[in-house]
């Protein structure tokens, strides 16, 4: 059973909508991190936060921004979605001590029309 | 820095044959190592790990890899597999005090 939920599981949207993709984690944990995955690719980290009020940008750039006001919830906002952002958006927490893996949850496939 | 090279993007085997995915890293520090599978659909999930200690890991699902210091490897491989193995495997590897690398997977198809 996943511990982590996001929502929507598919979406499709036209170009120039404002969307928010959902992730909530019910573990408690103080990592989350989006990754962004395109079919043969490696993941790219796109977001992280480490707590509460704590984000940072990854190694990808993404016009995307995201919140941390509470542990357990860490959404993704595009304010105006381009085709170039379809793409599968993953959602992956851990705890805060570093030999743990990560639970991902099940993504978001996104496509912009 | 971390980085992680998965060396085949595609590995075609046929049911209860045995298979290797390859992968390599590369580190300067000392390094926690994983492999994650991901269905059809579906996120990834943990397959298996190494921390320390014994240099093969084993999971439940017998899938076994083997951590290579000298030659900076973590293959995963199974000596049998099942329709149901097809999936696309991932290589990570995360260093003390940074977060995860990720490969660029492995597409695991098992042929009747």
């Amino acid at each position: 059973e996943a511990d982590i939920y996001q929502t929507p599981r598919y979406l499709v949207i036209g170009t120039g909508k404002k969307i928010t993709l959902e992730c909530s984690q019910t573990m408690g944990h103080d990592k989350m991190y989006w990754y962004q995955q395109d079919p043969g690719m490696e993941l790219h980290l796109i977001h992280y936060s480490y707590g509460v009020n704590s984000t940072e940008k990854g190694d990808l750039s993404s016009e995307s921004t995201v919140s941390r006001i509470r542990t357990e919830h860490f959404p993704l906002t595009l304010e105006s979605a381009r085709p170039s952002h379809t793409s599968q958006y993953l959602c992956a927490s851990r705890p805060g001590w570093t030999d743990n893996g990560y639970t991902f949850g099940s993504g978001t496939r996104l496509t912009v029309v | 820095a971390q980085s992680v090279t998965q060396l085949d993007s595609q590995v075609p085997v046929f049911e209860e044959a045995p298979v290797e995915l390859r992968c390599n890293y590369s580190s300067s520090v000392s390094v926690y190592l994983f492999w994650y599978v991901q269905y059809p659909n579906q996120g990834l999930q943990l397959l298996l790990k190494y921390l320390s200690g014994s240099t093969l890991v084993e999971s439940i699902n017998g899938f076994e890899a083997e951590f290579n210091k000298s030659q900076t490897s973590f293959h995963l491989r199974k000596p049998s597999v099942h329709i149901s193995d097809t999936a696309e495997y991932f290589c990570a590897v995360s260093g003390i005090n940074n977060d995860m690398r990720f490969g660029a997977g492995t597409r695991l198809t098992v042929k009747p």
